[in-house]
């Protein structure tokens, strides 16, 4: 398994300023993971974030809105660029650890865009 | 397109009772389905995980199991606790890339 923290927790936002929200494992992973879940539904994946490349974005996710690091194996930030209202969601990391194909989550980060 | 749909969208039983939660998939190439339980402003616990070879998965009071063929899986929570409020949420894993597609939920409360 893995432990997996984010920061922060949660955060009100304005309008138009941008929010970096970190992501960190507690042991080296391959893969890594961002979703996020707008408010009563499901969990839609943003992006894969690699390291030592350009993270692989989902349809409908762009790089200039949702710029994401991955600097080495346990650590990666997600930025939620120019934000808006709908932007307002739990923004998750997951990791999938080993070839078991399993992905564990961190708690979330919930966001309020005023 | 992978599409995951989740029956009932919402649940509330009294304690004590068995209940099953259903999911249900469009595209049967799957690697694995997973069950996670998330609490309410939490992250998400996997709590089941069946690869595509496998037919059921048990873990305490939980039984998962998995028709691939018809895209189905089902959730039985035996004796259910007021703690097992919650939402569950299964997902499950297609492609190269690991992607996960999520379910849409069912929402469980347990009355005592």
């Amino acid at each position: 398994s893995a432990v997996i923290s984010q920061k922060p927790s949660r955060d009100i936002c304005q309008r138009g300023t941008s929010l970096t929200i970190q992501c960190q494992v507690d042991s080296q992973v391959t893969m890594m993971f961002w979703y996020r879940q707008q408010p009563g539904q499901s969990l839609t994946l943003i992006a894969t974030a690699n390291q030592g490349s350009e993270a692989t974005y989902e349809s409908g996710f762009v790089i200039d809105k949702f710029p994401i690091s991955r600097p080495n194996l346990t650590f990666s930030t997600l930025t939620v660029s120019n934000m808006s209202p709908e932007d307002s969601s739990i923004y998750l990391c997951s990791v999938e650890v080993g070839r078991t194909d399993t992905q564990y989550f961190g708690p979330g980060t919930r966001l309020t865009v005023l | 397109k992978q599409e995951v749909t989740q029956i009932p969208a919402a649940l509330s039983v009294p304690e004590g009772e068995n209940l099953v939660l259903n999911c249900s998939f469009t595209d049967s190439a799957i690697y694995n389905l997973q069950w996670f339980r998330q609490d309410p402003g939490k992250g998400l616990t996997s709590l089941l995980l069946i690869q595509s070879s496998q037919r059921e998965q048990t873990s305490g009071r939980l039984n998962a199991s998995l028709d691939k063929s018809s895209g189905r899986s089902t959730l039985y929570i035996a004796a259910s606790q007021p703690g097992d409020s919650a939402t569950y949420l299964c997902a499950v894993l297609t492609g190269t890339a690991s992607k996960l597609t999520f379910g849409t939920g069912t929402r469980l409360q347990v009355t005592l």
